[in-house]
């Protein structure tokens, strides 16, 4: 079993949908980090959380310590939001980055 | 852009041969963080840098080795080829705050290896 799982594996939409794509860990972590990547390979930042809820635009990312649980959330999805969205934890006492499989996001017009 | 680069884009090589990745960070960063991302195991952790010294080091095999340089640019050495080093290759940089902590990371566009 991987220590992060991410659901769903994939994800179809239409344009406007809310979308939510889910990550659970197992380990206890210091920060989850959520990451876009695109299409071509290259990955990009979204959000970086150690504990309640991060807004940056059109996205929302909640973390719940206790239940080992994180949401990333896409308000009125949009089709250039199409990429895979990839979950990484910080165990605690390691700078390790442990990552989720990913969730592959497409959306339609 | 997220201000790292990495060069090369690509490169196709043989299996035996010896390569090396090349990554500069964000100007002001001193971590840099070397990532694979293969298609049969996503992806993973390598190595970590911070200002010239090993800082962690994840899954990286003994054929791989790195080092950063005073001018904080990174190299990744890979020897001795197999097909299955053919992947994506990320590095990534941070601040990192001299009382620890977390930062964002910021990727570079990565190399694309393929090992024939």
């Amino acid at each position: 079993k991987n220590e992060v799982e991410q659901s769903p594996q994939n994800l179809t939409a239409q344009e406007g949908e809310f979308i939510t794509i889910n990550c659970s860990y197992s380990v206890g972590i210091s920060a989850l980090h959520w990451l876009q990547q695109h299409p071509g390979g290259g990955i990009v930042s979204l959000f970086m959380l150690s504990s309640g809820k991060k807004k940056h635009g059109r996205l929302i990312a909640t973390i719940n310590i206790q239940e080992k649980h994180s949401s990333l959330h896409i308000t009125a999805s949009h089709p250039r939001d199409s990429a895979v969205y990839i979950c990484a934890v910080w165990p605690r006492g390691t700078d390790k980055l442990i990552f989720g499989t990913g969730t592959r996001l497409q959306v339609f017009p | 852009d997220s201000g790292v680069t990495q060069t090369p884009k690509h490169l196709i090589t043989a299996t035996g041969q010896r390569v090396t990745l090349r990554c500069s960070p964000r100007s002001g960063d001193l971590s840099v963080y070397w990532y694979q991302q293969s298609l049969d195991q996503g992806l993973q952790f390598l190595i970590q840098y911070y200002n010239g010294e090993e800082r962690a080091k994840g899954n990286i095999l003994e054929r791989f080795s790195a080092q950063q340089f005073p001018d904080l640019h990174s190299e990744l050495n890979l020897s001795s080829l197999e097909l299955g080093d053919s992947a994506l290759y990320f590095c990534a940089s941070s601040v990192v705050p001299p009382e620890g902590g977390r930062e964002t990371q910021y990727f570079g566009p990565g190399t694309r290896l393929l090992v024939l």
